[in-house]
């Protein structure tokens, strides 16, 4: 099974708003609403930053998004802070117990 | 506080074994499934193994299948992972997850790194 695929890097100024995309297949992203993305920092555990594909964790700034249509989910920074520099992962239920992942995507705030 | 620690994580020969695990503390261990997951140098998130909260079902990738063993201990709110015949493929900082009933990592340990050498 292939992992999720999402671009290796984005970038956007302070201030901008940058999208991450994860695509998938009817089979995991596009059959059931149990997308979550992850953010990590450079020598850190990664961070929940949103689950079942839009609901964000308390703690979370709204500034951080997340929506899904058909096969394609998607992460939604808005208001990019330099904070916001770090890889980001998709990760979906894919059925049967089973979860697939994204590749990661390097998120570069100029 | 609400917490994952992972611990057991060394140097070892291609060939070798190592036990991982992982210690949970501010929740309620027995009430989750819990996960391995690993990152190599540079690379991305790989899931590795699962285990149901009871500990009656187990799950792993096919890359460690037959290799490796999950198993938790409640009583002692703990998993672990057993690895062996390790290879160089396997070097990797392992994470322990708490999964969440609808399929997210709500949370991580920081983390315990394999490295996999002669």
């Amino acid at each position: 099974q292939s992992a999720l695929t999402q671009p290796p890097s984005a970038s956007g100024s302070p201030g901008q708003s940058v999208t991450i995309s994860c695509t998938g297949t009817s089979s995991d992203v596009g059959g059931y609403n149990y997308v979550s993305w992850y953010q990590q920092h450079p020598g850190k555990a990664p961070k929940l930053m949103i689950y079942e594909v839009s609901k964000r964790p308390s703690g979370v700034p709204d500034r951080f998004s997340g929506s899904k249509s058909g096969n394609t989910a998607s992460l939604t920074v808005s208001g990019l802070q330099a904070e916001d520099e770090a890889d980001y992962y998709c990760i979906s239920y894919t059925g049967s117990n089973n979860l697939i992942f994204g590749g990661g995507t390097k998120l570069t705030v100029l | 506080e609400v917490q994952l620690v992972e611990s057991g994580g060394g140097l070892v020969q291609p060939g070798g074994s190592l036990r991982l695990s992982c210690a949970g503390s501010g929740f309620t261990f027995t009430n989750y499934a819990m996960h391995w997951v690993r990152q190599a140098p540079g690379k991305g998130l790989e899931y590795v193994s699962a285990i149901s909260s009871s500990g009656g079902s187990t799950y792993y990738a096919n890359s460690v299948k037959g290799r490796f063993t999950i198993s938790r201990d409640n009583s002692k709110n703990t998993l672990y992972l057993q690895m062996g015949s390790l290879r160089a493929e396997d070097m990797a900082v392992y994470y322990c997850a708490r999964l969440r009933g609808n399929w997210y990592f709500d949370l991580w340990g920081r983390g315990t790194l394999v490295t996999v050498s002669s």
